[in-house]
């Protein structure tokens, strides 16, 4: 069956480090998102792309890039972790009929914690 | 787990009675609104959708009803069951928007056996 993985599903980490989360789907999806998801704030957007080499920055980019060499996978890297990007992320992809609305599908997420 | 579990509205049923989650949004130029469940330690599950030109829509045990005067969305969930319990999500999309979703709070939905 198709689905959509994330690794690791845990991860501890200190200041400055950089740090690599991995989002993989066998949809063939062409459309893929990331997520943080805070106490308080819900699920907040990061970045998303909408093909192969196509990267666009979402509600709260800053600290975070993505890069999208193929069509299964939109790794999110913290170029120097902070304490604030304590977080658990989410990664989801959709269908891109048209730029319209598609159900995300969304992956088990990642509970990164920097200290 | 990973769902959002303090600071949330919560809601209580008893096991067997239907349950009203409620949600306010602010953008009247949304296309679409769509509630999302999330179990702990699993991400969002979609549940269903409703356009913006709809008022109502039904699921198997579930109805999402919209109300565009007073930006009002709510699902109802007949005979809730223990494995109903998790957090609610809704979320709204504008259709030149590329499919970004932009998501509400939540609301954690408790069910007494």
């Amino acid at each position: 069956d198709a689905e959509i993985t994330q690794s690791p599903r845990h991860k501890i980490t200190e200041t400055g480090r950089q740090v690599t989360l991995a989002c993989h789907q066998t949809w063939n999806h062409n459309n893929m998102f990331w997520y943080r998801q805070d106490l308080g704030h819900g699920l907040r957007l990061i970045h998303y792309s909408y093909g192969v080499h196509d990267t666009n920055k979402g509600e709260v980019s800053d600290g975070y890039s993505v890069s999208r060499s193929n069509t299964e996978d939109l790794p999110l890297t913290l170029e120097s972790a902070a304490s604030s990007q304590t977080s658990v992320y989410f990664c989801a992809s959709s269908e891109s009929l048209d730029r319209g609305y598609n159900e995300q599908f969304f992956g088990p997420g990642t509970r990164l914690t920097v200290l | 787990g990973e769902s959002v579990g303090l600071h949330l509205p919560t809601l209580s049923v008893q096991e067997g009675d239907n349950s009203i989650i409620n949600c306010a949004y602010s953008n009247s130029a949304s296309d679409y609104f769509i509630w999302y469940k999330q179990e702990s330690g699993k991400g969002p599950q979609f549940i269903i959708d409703i356009r913006s030109n709809m008022d109502k829509r039904q699921g198997q045990r579930v109805t999402v009803l919209l109300n565009k005067t007073v930006k009002h969305l709510s699902l109802q969930i007949a005979a809730t069951q223990p494995g109903d319990s998790a957090v609610y999500f809704c979320a709204e999309s504008r259709y030149n928007q590329g499919g970004k979703l932009i998501f509400g709070q939540g609301t954690e939905l408790s069910v007494k056996p």
